[in-house]
């Protein structure tokens, strides 16, 4: 089956540590992207990649990283310099940036504790 | 399951009912406009999307209406059932990486 996973569901982390989300495609999608969703917004862009080997910020950057090595693989970083860093995270791919629409995976919840 | 939206705007219809979900866009300048369901500890996923040129777009159940001249977006859901209780969102963009997303509205179906 097509489409674009996320691991691991549920994630928790102490203060102060960085975590890694992982983000997979097999849709031989160009375009992806991480969101961030908290109670009473809609999605907020972290990151965008259109190619490989290439990303860009998106509206709310500071405290993420992120990397594109390859097509499939889009993963997050969230480090510790993410002041607050619990939320619903979601990414995304599509088949032309901003022309067709994305399909997200199921997301990973980040808790702090 | 996961909460997103817990003071979403909310819609409670009767199962069998018809629906409209309302949304107000901001920029002017978008030209392509989509729909996304989202259930409960899941991604949103794709329902609909409408471009400028267009008014109205159909699929099954569901209908997009675009008023450009007011900057507003509606989803109409026909014979609502207990199924399509989600958040919707609306979504624009202007051709670029930008899309943005409004906060969605919770459709609650009553049986």
């Amino acid at each position: 089956d097509g489409g674009i996973t996320q691991s691991p569901k549920y994630l928790f982390r102490k203060e102060g540590q960085n975590v890694t989300l992982s983000c997979e495609q097999n849709l031989n999608h160009d375009a992806m992207y991480w969101y961030r969703q908290d109670p009473g917004q809609g999605l907020r862009l972290i990151y965008y990649s259109q190619i490989v080997n290439d990303f860009q910020k998106g509206d709310i950057a500071e405290g993420y990283s992120v990397s594109r090595e390859k097509k499939e693989s889009f993963p997050l970083t969230v480090t510790s310099a993410q002041k607050n860093p619990t939320a619903f995270y979601l990414c995304a791919s599509s088949h032309e940036q901003g022309k067709t629409e994305a399909f997200f995976g199921q997301g990973t919840r980040l808790t702090v504790v | 399951g996961e909460s997103v939206g817990l003071h979403l705007p909310t819609l409670s219809v009767q199962e069998g009912d018809n629906s409209i979900i309302n949304c107000a866009y901001s920029n002017s300048a978008s030209d392509y406009f989509i729909w996304y369901k989202q259930e409960s500890g899941k991604g949103p996923q794709f329902i609909i999307d409408i471009r400028s040129n267009m008014d109205k777009r159909q699929g099954q159940r569901v209908t997009v209406l675009l008023n450009k001249t007011v900057k507003h977006l509606s989803l109409q859901i026909a014979a609502t059932q207990p199924g399509d209780s989600a958040v919707y969102f609306c979504a624009e963009n202007t051709g670029g990486f930008k899309t943005i997303f409004g906060a969605g509205t919770r459709l609650f179906v009553k049986a």
